[in-house]
């Protein structure tokens, strides 16, 4: 099975701090990659998508190494509204389908 | 623009019982999804439909199955529930296969 592997955490982190996650991948193949929030008992929400040339949203950075096989989240200048589980997920090639990890729980903390 | 709705939002069923999940997308998606979402599990899929008319299986089919009503419309049917079916299960869309997928509110499930 085709796997994206999370640090589950929880990282808790004082508001207005830097916070950093990385997920790793093992489909070679994966085409896309993307990084979801999900708040405690909601949907999971699209947060973005990560380009080969990594990609800014704001506070937020997400970087993708392909040679390590690895996506990673930055965020800056924390909120606590921040505080919710990052799910990371790789696209594989073909019908490969998408692959959920099983998320980083982050706490802001004020 | 309410974007994908599902129904119900909750449900108690009695192993042994049937029901179907209604799911249903206005943003003119091609594809559409049903996962699963256990603790400690992550999301798992367990049908797609690529386009209208066509539907194949994902991670975990086995106890259930699908019908694409209509592009807007995609519905997972539990035969017989099970108590490992219990258990929030979410619907998603997409504009294509596997493309960024836009989430519902989700169904919680409880078997007994």
């Amino acid at each position: 099975r085709k796997e994206v592997e999370q640090d589950p955490g929880p990282f808790n982190v004082p508001e207005g701090a830097t916070v950093a996650f990385n997920c790793t991948y093992s489909n070679s193949a994966s085409q896309s990659f993307f990084w979801y929030r999900q708040d405690c008992r909601k949907e999971p929400k699209l947060l973005m998508s990560v380009y080969s040339s990594g990609n800014e949203d704001g506070r937020f950075t997400a970087q993708l190494n392909r040679a390590s096989q690895y996506i990673s989240l930055l965020i800056r200048d924390s909120k606590l509204s921040d505080s919710a589980t990052y799910l990371c997920v790789s696209r594989g090639g073909g019908a490969d389908g998408l692959t959920f990890g099983k998320g980083t729980h982050l706490i802001i903390q004020p | 623009n309410a974007g994908v709705t599902q129904t119900p939002k909750f449900q108690v069923l009695k192993t042994g019982q049937s029901m179907t999940l209604q799911c249903a997308q206005d943003m003119n998606h091609n594809s559409m999804y049903w996962y699963r979402q256990d603790p400690g599990m992550g999301l798992r899929l367990i049908y797609y439909s690529a386009s209208e008319g066509t539907t194949d299986k994902g991670e975990v089919p086995n106890g259930y199955n699908v019908s694409r009503l209509n592009k807007r419309e995609f519905s997972l049917r539990l035969e017989s529930a099970a108590p490992s079916q219990t258990s929030v299960y979410f619907c998603a869309s997409s504009d294509a296969e596997y493309n960024e997928q836009y989430f519902g509110p989700g169904t919680r499930l409880t078997v007994t």
